[in-house]
Formats: structure tokens, sequence, C-alpha cells
């Protein structure tokens, strides 16, 4: 089964600076697809990006970028020029391509990100 | 709009009662899932469907727990004899199955079991 750590359950940036999410996984998959999910205080969960492991290049979606180590099992989500509205629990998530799996969604712990203005 | 919504936003219950949760997903989409997110986690999934059958249950579904998508539309998650540890956040989620299947999540259903 696959399991998937992210180690900082809190994290802060300043508004305008940048800020690293880091993620971990573990499956004995090649191929798979991989997450990040931003869940703002009461609203729901919304894709932020996504990245396909047989793609080397890291995924960008405007200040959101992944930097995907696929030896190291690791996924991390960089935020450049944060803004107040970046502030939520952030959610590494992983999907086996299989569809004995039905396109599951497994978790990690999330992590809160907090903006100081 | 056209996104996924769920009925009610919350609900209070007492221990042993019997409730029922609705989830209406894009009226394209031919998945739907079930999550389940206690406080400070993670969603955990519990049943999808593909059009009206379901596919896949996960263990953490009890026999307490039923899920139906009668006619691949709506969905209803009911849990019965609620106990406290049921208490979290159900969440429901919809995809096509073609393509990249991207998952949509509804604001979810809050249950508080007393």
């Amino acid at each position: 089964a696959q399991t998937v750590t992210q180690s900082q359950p809190e994290m802060s940036v300043q508004e305008a600076e940048t800020v690293t999410l880091s993620c971990t996984y573990d499956t004995s998959e090649s191929d798979y697809y991989l997450f990040w999910y931003k869940q703002p205080p009461s609203r729901q969960m919304i894709l932020v990006i996504r990245q396909e492991a047989y793609k080397q290049q890291n995924a960008t979606e405007n200040r959101f970028s992944v930097n995907f180590q696929k030896a190291a099992k690791s996924f991390s989500l960089k935020i450049s020029d944060s803004q107040l509205g970046d502030a939520a629990m952030y959610f590494c998530a992983y999907r086996s391509p299989w569809e004995t799996s039905g396109s599951r969604l497994t978790f990690g712990e999330g992590t809160q990100l907090t903006v100081n203005p | 709009d056209t996104g996924v919504s769920q009925n009610p936003r919350h609900k209070i219950t007492k221990r042993g009662q019997n409730v029922t949760f609705r989830c209406d997903p894009i009226s394209e989409h031919n998945r739907l899932y079930w999550y389940r997110q206690t406080l400070g986690q993670g969603p955990e999934f519990l049943t999808y469907f593909q059009n009206e059958a379901q596919l896949e249950k996960s263990r953490l579904l009890s026999d307490r727990f039923s899920a139906e998508r009668p006619k691949g539309s709506f969905s209803t998650l009911e849990i019965q004899r609620t106990e406290q540890g049921d208490s979290a956040m159900y969440l429901c989620a919809s995809s096509l199955v073609q393509g990249f299947n991207e998952q949509y999540f509804g604001p979810g259903t809050r249950l508080t079991v007393t």
C-alpha cells in the first residue's frame, strides 16, 4: 500500500516571500500521479498542481511549482510571492494509474500554511 | 454553480441514531467518491461508484456504513447506530472516467456525534 508523509504540520511565510512544503511518499509502482490540494478554512478542497511520475519536468502553475525527485520519492511544493489568500491547509496526495485502485487518492496529514502580512 | 454539492453541511446527532448524507456530483461525472476526514488529518478513502455500481469499499467502511448511487447521479451515505468515533467531515468528490479524471470535491458534511 502506498503512504504519503508530510512532516511539517505547520509552516508560516511572510507575504511576498517564498515557502516550500515537503512531501514524501512510499510506493512500489513505477508510474503514478502526485497532487497538491489546498483546503482553505471552511471551504472545499481544490487542486493546486499535479505531476505525472513519468514526466521528468517539474510541473508549474503560475506561482506554484513542484520539485519532484522520483528516486528520493519526494514531492515538494514551492509557493512564490506568497499572498494572504494562500493561507490554507495543503495536502499532498498520491494516485495509482491502475484502474484496480479506482483512482482513489491517498493523502498526507497536511501542512497548515499561515501567511503573515 | 455546477460544482459538487453536499447536504446537510452540518449534522449533530446522538449516539445510536442513524444519519444520512447526500452528495450531488458534477452532472457529467460518472465517478463519485466518499472520503472521511478527521480533525487535523488528511482525507481517507471510503468508497467509490462508477455510474450506479459501487466498485470498491475501504476496510474503514464498517457494516454500519452503507452508500448508494441509485441512478448514477446523486449518492447517499448512511451511518447506522452512530458512535462518537464517527464524528468527522465526510467529503464527496466526483470525476470523469476518461482523461486525467481529476477529482472535484464538495464542501463536506461535518458530523458530530454526542
